[in-house]
């Protein structure tokens, strides 16, 4: 059982640049989300999902995109990449918004 | 501002000696769910205490939520270098539509 499957494990982007962060869950889970994580620092919510097509944003959604066309996948855009986006990005996903959370792996991401 | 709070932010022990992190909200919590992150790793969901004044255990750890469900403690007995790593706590806020919302986390450092 893969659970939630993140892809790439690690990126470096110039300033610019754009990108897709993947994120795919096998569990059926209506519930998806997005966060990042700097160095030392706790989690802040970029964006959410409580199912395919519905989508909002969290804490800090600035800079991203998200699309949910599938309950499987949720993926994260960057438009314009910018050095303050340098993060570990994490997708998650639950049954429902109060229930524990599967987290992938991350994806660590560098804008030089 | 942040819904739920954790302290301390970090904690050095030596080998052998307990740890305990509390985490407080300001509103009541239908539940509170602790999770685990070893450096360089994702979140991992240790435990949700659902009940008022409920406590459980998973070996050396003990989990306690309030009575009036608005505050929690995580407690390791003899800690041990496998304990390392950042302990959050998260609830489902219902200002914030009964999502889930982490605090900060603890960060734990256990000098052998």
């Amino acid at each position: 059982n893969a659970g939630v499957t993140q892809t790439p494990k690690f990126r470096i982007l110039k300033i610019g640049q754009s990108m897709t962060l993947q994120c795919t869950q096998d569990m059926n889970h209506n519930y998806m989300y997005w966060y990042r994580q700097d160095p030392g620092m706790g989690l802040k919510l970029i964006y959410y999902s409580v199912g395919a097509g519905i989508t909002d944003k969290g804490e800090v959604p600035n800079g991203y995109n998200v699309s949910r066309s599938t309950t499987e996948d949720f993926p994260l855009r960057l438009e314009l990449a910018a050095p303050s986006q340098t993060s570990v990005y994490f997708c998650a996903s639950s049954s429902l918004g109060n229930q524990p959370q599967h987290f992938g792996d991350g994806t660590r991401l560098s804008i030089l | 501002g942040q819904q739920v709070m954790q302290i301390p932010q970090y904690q050095h022990v030596q080998e052998g000696e307990d740890f305990t992190t509390y985490c407080n909200s300001s509103t009541t919590l239908s539940n509170i769910q602790w999770y685990k992150q070893r450096p360089g790793g994702h979140p991992v969901f240790l435990i949700q205490l659902v009940k008022s004044g409920e406590v459980k255990k998973q070996k050396r750890l003990t989990f306690q939520f309030g009575e009036a469900k608005k505050n929690s403690s995580l407690h390791i007995t003899a800690t041990q270098t496998t304990d390392v790593g950042t302990y959050f706590c998260a609830g489902p806020v219902r200002n914030a539509g009964n999502m889930l919302t982490f605090g900060g986390g603890t960060r734990l450092m256990v000098k052998p």
